[in-house]
């Protein structure tokens, strides 16, 4: 299947800085890559949907502004929490469908602030 | 709009027995549907997935799930169960290519030896 590699895989910051987290297509291009947000056992929360060359699109609730998405390139989409506080600490997990079907996820990133 | 409900948030079954995680969806077209295993702190991997072809889908680790249009279910079965099963699955839809996925709240499954 494809593969959606995912770096860092954790990252642990100060509360206040910012951490970037990219979202890569290995072996696919992909002008959509999905991202989602993950609290302790529970679901997975779609956050925005990254578009290669054009602006995210945002889910209702979530701050475009302290949540930073850029699709530079077919095979990169990255993620930036700007000024993070304890609440952003979650699992952050990547997707981009490279076909009409199936998702292929990253392997996630474990975001701790503090 | 598109929703998947999965019934029961646990479930627990002894090493060998039937495993059977319920999924419930609800989409005004025909839908793509998914599960999904996760296991601590990775991401998401496919079992299966049903595209309007066969309506009994066999995926990966010898699970298997039916698509029933009639009861709007998509319950996801293994004839045995393995220690190694034991982790979070997620049951999903989407209804076109490139459209998000509307995942249900998944369902933890302990492996009890």
């Amino acid at each position: 299947g494809a593969v959606v590699s995912q770096h860092p895989s954790w990252v642990i910051c100060k509360s206040g800085t910012s951490v970037k987290i990219e979202c890569r297509s290995l072996d696919f291009q992909a002008t959509t890559m999905f991202w989602y947000r993950q609290f302790p056992k529970q679901s997975l929360m779609l956050m925005a949907t990254s578009n290669e060359g054009s602006k995210a699109t945002y889910e209702q609730g979530v701050e475009k502004d302290k949540f930073l998405i850029n699709h530079a390139s077919l095979t990169l989409s990255t993620l930036t929490v700007t000024s993070a506080h304890p609440e952003d600490s979650s699992f952050y997990i990547c997707s981009a469908r490279p076909r009409d079907t199936e998702a292929f996820f990253g392997q996630g990133t474990r975001l701790t602030v503090v | 709009a598109q929703s998947v409900t999965q019934l029961g948030s646990h479930v627990s079954v002894s090493e060998g027995a039937l495993v059977l995680l319920r999924c419930n969806y609800s989409s005004s077209v025909p839908p793509y549907l998914f599960w999904y295993v996760q296991y601590p702190n990775q991401g998401l991997q496919l079992l299966l997935k049903y595209t309007s072809a066969a309506t009994l889908v066999k995926g990966i680790n010898g699970f298997e799930a039916e698509f029933k249009k009639s009861e709007t279910s998509f319950h996801l079965t293994k004839p045995s169960a393995h220690m190694s099963d034991a982790a979070e699955y997620f049951c999903a839809v989407s209804v076109a290519p490139g459209n998000q996925f509307y995942f249900g709240t998944g369902t933890s499954l302990t492996v009890i030896p």
